[in-house]
C-alpha cells in the first residue's frame, strides 16, 4: 500500500533549527513535495525534490534519499510565523499526490 | 502569477440542500484540477481529478452522484455537494495544474469551509 509517515507534532524555539522527517512508500515515484499549511488556510508550496540530495531555498532546505524512501525539511532561524503544519506528499506513478497527515510545528519564544 | 481562487470561501447550509463551489485559475490555463477534502487535524484527502472536457476520476469511496464535478473550461471547475448532510461539513480545497508535463506545479486555492446544519 501507499503510506507517508511524519511526526504528528514538534516544538522548537524561536531562532533555532528544526528538522521534520518524512518516510514514504508509494507506487512509483515522481517527486517529493513539502507544503506549509496555516490553520484554516490552504497549503502553500515549499519545495519539490525528485533527485537525491539537498535543495536549499533561503531559510528552508529539503533533502531526499530515494533509496531510503526518506526526506526531511530543515527550517533555520525559526520565526514565530513558521508555526504551522508541514505536509509531506509523494507523487506516485499516476502523478497523484499521496499526502502525509502533517507535522504541527509549535514555535516558542 | 499562478493564482487559484475559490468561491465561496465559506458557506453554511441546511441539511438536504445542494452547494456549488467554484475553482478558478486566474492567470493560467489548468488542464487538470484536483478536489480535496480536509477534516480537522487530518491530512488532505483527494476526492477526484478532473480534466477539462472529460469526466472526473473519483477516488475510491467518493460518491460521484453526490459530489458532482464539472470542468467546463480550462480555467474553471465546479464541485457541487448534492443533498448535503452534517457529515459533509469539511474544508474543501481545489488545486490546479498547468499541464501534465509540469507535474511539480500544483497551485492551491484558498479553500472553502462548508458547514451543514
Amino acid at each position: 500500500g501507499q503510506n507517508i509517515d511524519q511526526p504528528t507534532e514538534m516544538t522548537a524555539t524561536e531562532g533555532a533549527i528544526v528538522q521534520i522527517n518524512c518516510t514514504y512508500q508509494t507506487s512509483g515515484f515522481n517527486g517529493l513535495f513539502w507544503y506549509q499549511q496555516h490553520a484554516g488556510e490552504a497549503p502553500t508550496f515549499l519545495s519539490y525534490n525528485v533527485l537525491d540530495g539537498l535543495e536549499e531555498k533561503g531559510r528552508f532546505s529539503s533533502f531526499l534519499s530515494r533509496s531510503k524512501g526518506y526526506s526531511y525539511l530543515l527550517l533555520k532561524e525559526l520565526q514565530m510565523k513558521d508555526s504551522a503544519s508541514y505536509l509531506c506528499a509523494s507523487m506516485d506513478s499516476n502523478y497523484q499526490l499521496i499526502w502525509g497527515a502533517g507535522t504541527k510545528l509549535i514555535i516558542k519564544p | 502569477g499562478a493564482v487559484v481562487s475559490q468561491h465561496p470561501s465559506w458557506v453554511i447550509c441546511k441539511s438536504g440542500t445542494s452547494v456549488k463551489i467554484e475553482c478558478r485559475s486566474l492567470d493560467f490555463q489548468a488542464t487538470t484540477m484536483f478536489w480535496y477534502r480536509q477534516f480537522p487535524k487530518q491530512s488532505l484527502m483527494l476526492m477526484a481529478t478532473s480534466n477539462e472536457g472529460s469526466k472526473a476520476t473519483y477516488e475510491q469511496g467518493v460518491e460521484k452522484d453526490k459530489f458532482l464535478i464539472n470542468h467546463a473550461s480550462l480555467t474553471l471547475s465546479t464541485l457541487t455537494v448534492t443533498s448535503a448532510h452534517p457529515e459533509d461539513s469539511s474544508f474543501y480545497i481545489c488545486s490546479a495544474q498547468p499541464s501534465r508535463d509540469r507535474v511539480n506545479e500544483q497551485f492551491f486555492g484558498p479553500g472553502t469551509r462548508l458547514t451543514v446544519l
